[in-house]
């Protein structure tokens, strides 16, 4: 069946400037993560969704940062004023949200670059 | 706080060989899983493993297997007959478990594994 999908693959932006990045999850998982990687880095986290609800959004770096989920599914991340440390691979992953392992099925990521 | 460390920055390992990835960990949860991810040069992370706090046996999954030593708070991963497709940086992550529910997911630096021929 279809993985998690990102959109776009590849942005580059300019300094201040706003932008969207978008996560198609597996149908049917509840779960909705955000993560962030810089170069040599593990992921960080950023934000969790539960349905349509955040349930977790402690890891977003300050307020420039805002994601949502209105239905449930599609989940987009939004970036006001971009910087230049803002640059990084933002990964997208959604688990079943049952118990268990509850493993998250990661997308190939959107590589931000901004100038 | 919970808190995931990976020693090794880089290993080698012979084809068919096996190698053991370093992981320690710290949590005051009493209930949390272990998990290893692969990711290859292409970016895409890939689930290899799960170890849960209360297991009482190591997990294994095909030529994948965790060595959970609760006690001393590791959660080692050992790759056996080594293949060429086995290098990529590969990341050692935990998280809180709670019933019916997800959680953040807790990451390592990572451990970059070349496999020679």
């Amino acid at each position: 069946g279809a993985g998690v999908s990102q959109t776009p693959s590849n942005k580059v932006t300019e300094k201040g400037k706003y932008v969207e990045l978008r996560c198609d999850p597996i149908s049917g998982h509840t779960a909705l993560y955000w993560y962030r990687q810089s170069l040599g880095q593990g992921p960080e986290f950023l934000i969790y969704f539960q349905g349509t609800g955040a349930a977790d959004d402690s890891g977003l770096p300050n307020d420039r940062f805002f994601a949502v989920r209105p239905e449930g599914s599609v989940s987009t991340l939004k970036i006001q004023r971009t910087e230049r440390g803002d640059s990084a691979v933002y990964l997208c992953a959604s688990s079943p949200g049952l118990q268990g392992p509850n493993e998250q099925f990661f997308g190939p990521g959107t590589r931000l670059t901004v100038l | 706080a919970q808190k995931i460390t990976q020693t090794q920055p880089g290993m080698f390992v012979q084809e068919k060989e096996a190698v053991t990835l370093d992981c320690t960990y710290d949590t005051s949860d009493p209930s949390y899983g272990l998990f290893w991810y692969k990711q290859p040069s292409s970016g895409e992370m890939i689930f290899l493993i799960y170890q849960g706090s209360y297991d009482q046996q190591n997990a294994t999954e095909g030529r994948y297997s965790l060595n959970f030593q609760k006690a001393r708070k590791s959660a080692n991963l050992v790759i056996s007959a080594s293949q060429l497709g086995d290098s990529a940086m590969y990341f050692c992550a935990m998280r809180r478990l709670r019933y019916n529910q997800g959680g953040k997911l807790i990451f390592g630096q990572g451990t970059e594994l070349s496999v020679k021929p």
